[in-house]
């Protein structure tokens, strides 16, 4: 099966930088993404990585390690609107790609 | 619309009947996938469809659970006598295909309470 980890809830303080990790154990890996969720709203995606690095994209970036298992979504210049879950997803790979797994997600809690 | 529709967007109804949930997809996007996402819950795999043929049907909980696409295009999730543990926000979502890189585009859910 497949098991993805995520910390339940973090808090962060408006300007700073924030790092939510993501562990995941699957077979047949095939990318990671990363969404956010505001409270009542549908989840948007962020961020899509398959190959070992960092991607940046504006204030935010995502780190993946295939070896590791691992993953992180960091959020820098912390606002009050970034205030939402995150959700970390994978797709595997069983005889052809498969739907998004995800994990239960991460809440954010930005403060002044 | 340019999104992902959904409706209703609310639905309460009593436990023992049935309901039908509506999902219209982003134009041309060729793959669809039903979630639904309990309070404090991550979102839970329901089913995904493939032009109209659905490969994966391992996530249906029950088979009260159903789904069907027509024209490659809507998609109505059904659940039969419902019960109160089906409570909760059905998802649904899109993307070109089901490739490597093709993220999800989700709508904004049908919150489902069973009474």
């Amino acid at each position: 099966g497949q098991n993805i980890d995520q910390p339940t809830e973090m808090t962060a303080t408006e300007g700073a930088i924030v790092q939510i990790n993501c562990t995941y154990q699957t077979s047949g890996f095939n990318g990671l993404f990363w969404y956010q969720q505001h409270a009542g709203e549908a989840p948007t995606f962020l961020s899509y990585n398959v190959l070992d690095g960092l991607e940046e994209k504006g204030r935010f970036s995502s780190f993946l390690s295939r070896s590791k298992g691992y993953s992180y979504l960091l959020l820098k210049e912390l606002q009050m609107k970034d205030s939402a879950s995150y959700l970390c997803a994978v797709r595997v790979y069983h005889s052809g790609n498969t739907p998004l797994v995800f994990g239960k997600g991460t809440r954010l809690s930005v403060i002044a | 619309g340019a999104g992902v529709s959904q409706s209703p967007s609310n639905k309460v109804t009593e436990k023992g009947k049935d309901v039908e949930l509506r999902c219209d997809p982003i134009s041309g996007h060729t793959a669809l996938y039903w979630y639904r996402q309990s309070l404090g819950q991550g979102l839970e795999f329901l089913i995904y469809f493939q032009g109209n043929s659905a490969p994966d049907k391992s996530g249906l909980p029950s088979d009260r659970f159903s789904a069907e696409r027509t024209g490659g295009s809507v998609s109505t999730l059904t659940i039969q006598r419902t019960q109160q543990e089906d409570s909760a926000v059905y998802l649904c979502a899109s993307s070109l295909e089901v490739t490597n890189n093709s993220p999800l585009h989700f709508g904004n859910g049908t919150r489902l309470t069973v009474t």
